[in-house]
């Protein structure tokens, strides 16, 4: 049981230049989440998916997208990165079906994306 | 939407000593609290929550309280030891439609445990 995976670990791009993070569960979570987390910000949320087939923005959605493949996998794409998305980028899942037990929201997170857009 | 505050943003104990950080929330529909703990270079890890229905709530060396009157929700630590130095985040989960799923979180608490 891997939990919640991310690839890459580490990634360079320059101005301009397009990727996407790669999110995959193993816990047949219903919801996924993708944060930024830069130094003295906390933990902001970029998008989220509360079940497989929706996705809606979160605090910060701009300059990025995202695609929920099924229930197991989250990835999130930067069409034209910026120097101001370099940061470090976690994705999470938690079980949340209809809030019946608050360990539902327990999210659980992925090892981290560093991105540096130069 | 909801805002969390978290204070303060880097505390300095001595080992054996306790720690207390402070979290205040915005809206009042809040009935989630959990706190999560990120050692450098790590994923944050969830190490104590609290429900809206419930003033305190205790796990070995850790303890979380919750005062809905003022909207604000503490991380109470004793005996730290040196592998509690980490940063530490509060968050926040609003029930209703507007919020569905959310965590808003605060902005971390560097903790450093002296030896």
């Amino acid at each position: 049981n891997a939990g919640v995976t991310q690839t890459p670990k580490f990634q360079v791009l320059k101005t301009g230049q397009s990727m996407t993070l790669q999110c995959a569960q193993d816990m047949n979570h219903n919801s996924m989440y993708w944060y930024r987390q830069d130094p003295g910000m906390g933990l902001r949320l970029i998008y989220y998916s509360a079940s497989e087939g929706t996705t809606d923005k979160g605090e910060v959605p701009n300059g990025y997208n995202v695609s929920r493949l099924n229930k197991r996998e989250f990835s999130l794409r930067l069409e034209s990165a910026a120097p101001s998305q370099t940061s470090v980028y976690f994705c999470a899942s938690s079980a949340f079906a209809s809030g019946v037990s608050f360990r539902d929201y327990e999210q659980y997170f992925g090892p981290g994306t560093r991105l540096t857009v130069t | 939407g909801e805002n969390v505050e978290q204070h303060p943003s880097t505390l300095s104990v001595q080992e054996g000593d306790s720690a207390v950080i402070k979290c205040t929330y915005s809206d009042s529909a809040s009935n989630y609290f959990p706190w999560y703990k990120q050692e450098l270079g790590k994923r944050p890890q969830l190490i104590i929550d609290i429900r809206s229905n419930v003033g305190e709530k205790k796990d070995q060396r850790i303890a979380v309280t919750l005062n809905k009157t003022a909207k604000h929700f503490s991380l109470h630590i004793t005996e730290t030891q040196p592998e509690d130095s980490a940063v530490y985040f509060c968050a926040a989960w609003a029930s209703g439609s507007y919020n569905f799923n959310k965590f808003y979180f605060g902005s971390g608490t560097k903790l450093n445990v002296k030896p």
